[in-house]
């Protein structure tokens, strides 16, 4: 079973802070995607990382892809309000290239 | 603009009582996928349409059905809700699956009284 844990669980923070959280395996992923829901709505895509040690950055948002496919990092610099939301990373499933496996995801709360 | 769409947004329901939720896509991508999620917890993967090929998840209740008539189409049955499927479902779909970005629906909030 490929598993993705994700830490922090629970994050609140003050506005202007930055934060980095976590999404780990012990499995090899083929790629890894991050998305951000906001209460209410459905998830939405914010990256994919592919190569082994890629950096992706997004505004004030950073990713990295661990070097050996396992985990991947998302960095917020200086966090806004905005940014409120549920974090959850995303791996395909081996053998299976229509499923993803999502983890639990991180709860961001940014306080103005 | 291409899209997913989930109606109702909202929907109360009976214990017992059918319910069917339904997705509608713009996109015109050959997978779409039913997902269930419960407050702070991952989406869950009830089932998924490779074009009209369905795919059942081995742990997905029988009380959960689910018909795709067309490309654009796909509806969520639920036959005998009980309080436990109160929840959030997530209609989704994306092209060709795995590494290929799923798009989301707003999502559909049940209430079972």
């Amino acid at each position: 079973t490929q598993l993705l844990e994700q830490s922090p669980q629970f994050l609140s923070i003050q506005e202007g802070e930055n934060l980095t959280v976590y999404c780990n395996s012990s499995s090899v992923f083929s790629s890894l995607q991050w998305y951000r829901q906001e209460p209410g709505e459905g998830p939405v895509l914010l990256v994919t990382v592919v190569t082994g040690g890629e950096v992706k950055k997004l505004k004030r948002l950073t990713f990295q892809f661990g070097d050996a496919r396992k985990d991947s990092s998302l960095h917020i610099t200086a966090a806004q309000p905005g940014d409120t939301g549920l974090y959850l990373c995303a791996g395909p499933y081996t053998g299976a290239n229509s499923k993803l496996t999502f983890g639990k995801g991180i709860t961001l709360s940014v306080r103005p | 603009d291409a899209m997913v769409i989930q109606n109702p947004r909202y929907q109360v329901t009976q214990f017992g009582k059918p319910v069917t939720l339904s997705c509608s896509q713009t996109l015109n991508h050959n997978v779409m996928y039913w997902y269930q999620q419960k407050s702070s917890q991952a989406p869950k993967l009830l089932f998924h349409y490779y074009d009209k090929d369905f795919n059942n998840e081995a742990d997905t209740p029988d009380n959960f059905q689910s018909r795709r008539p067309n490309t654009s189409f796909c509806f969520l049955d639920i036959r005998s809700p009980g309080l436990g499927d109160a929840a959030m479902y997530l209609c989704a779909t994306s092209t060709r699956g795995g590494r290929e970005t799923q798009y989301f629906g707003p999502g559909t909030r049940l209430l079972v009284l």
